[in-house]
């Protein structure tokens, strides 16, 4: 079945280091891919999606780029901050699928002042 | 915005719990998911126009219900310990793949 993997944390950074979350999938077909955004106490926030290959999508000084050849959708921050601080998952979805969101394990980051 | 109710829910094993969820106005989908601490959420089911229209690997205890009036409820009998989670519901415009899916601030359910 189709699955998403990413990298385990805790990442811990400095404020205006550069962050990179490493997120792989297997599916077959073409999957949307995603990344959600949760901050403590609160549910999932989109931050950014890309819904074919090569597509790169961005929100908030946040990037990923859709890579077919490696099956990868990292994502990537310039500078972060603390207000960064946050669990990070990626996530895919296929047409075929309806709605269905298939979620990877998630990455906490935390960024200190 | 897509609301949730209760916050926050104890309950022990083999009972029986309803959450409750409140779509976002005008969303005619609703998705249900499950995450256990420290993982992703897991997709229990989808209902669209009060219908099921999708299942996960979860069992028939795992029953939910969508209302015309954007609510709807997720339903867990004969409750399990390994039923403690953080339970997430998201509303989408329609059922097509691709559709943003809001989510609500979820409900803790610890089953004791």
């Amino acid at each position: 079945g189709d699955s998403v993997t990413q990298m385990e944390g805790p990442v811990t950074l400095s404020e205006e280091a550069f962050l990179t979350i490493n997120c792989t999938y297997t599916a077959t077909g073409y999957p949307s891919l995603f990344w959600y955004v949760q901050y403590p106490g609160e549910g999932l926030q989109l931050l950014l999606k890309a819904t074919k290959a090569d597509d790169k999508g961005s929100n908030k000084g946040f990037e990923a780029t859709y890579r077919k050849e490696t099956t990868s959708f990292h994502l990537e921050k310039g500078s972060v901050q603390v207000s960064d601080s946050a669990v990070y998952f990626c996530a895919l979805i296929k047409r075929a699928a309806g709605n269905k969101l298939t979620f990877g394990g998630g990455t906490r980051v935390l960024v200190k002042p | 915005g897509v609301t949730q109710s209760p916050t926050h829910l104890i309950k022990t094993r083999g009972q029986q719990v309803t959450l409750r969820c409140s779509s976002q106005s005008g969303h005619n989908t609703v998705s249900w998911y499950q995450q256990a601490l420290g993982q992703g959420p897991q997709f229990i089911f989808q209902y669209y126009r009060e219908e099921e229209n999708g299942r996960g690997n979860f069992p028939p205890r795992f029953s939910g219900l969508q209302f015309p009036n954007d609510s709807s409820e997720l339903n867990v009998n004969a409750l399990e310990l390994d039923d403690s989670a953080l339970y997430l519901c998201a509303s989408s415009l329609t059922s097509g793949g691709g559709n943003e899916q809001f989510f609500g601030p979820g409900t803790r359910l610890t089953v004791l």
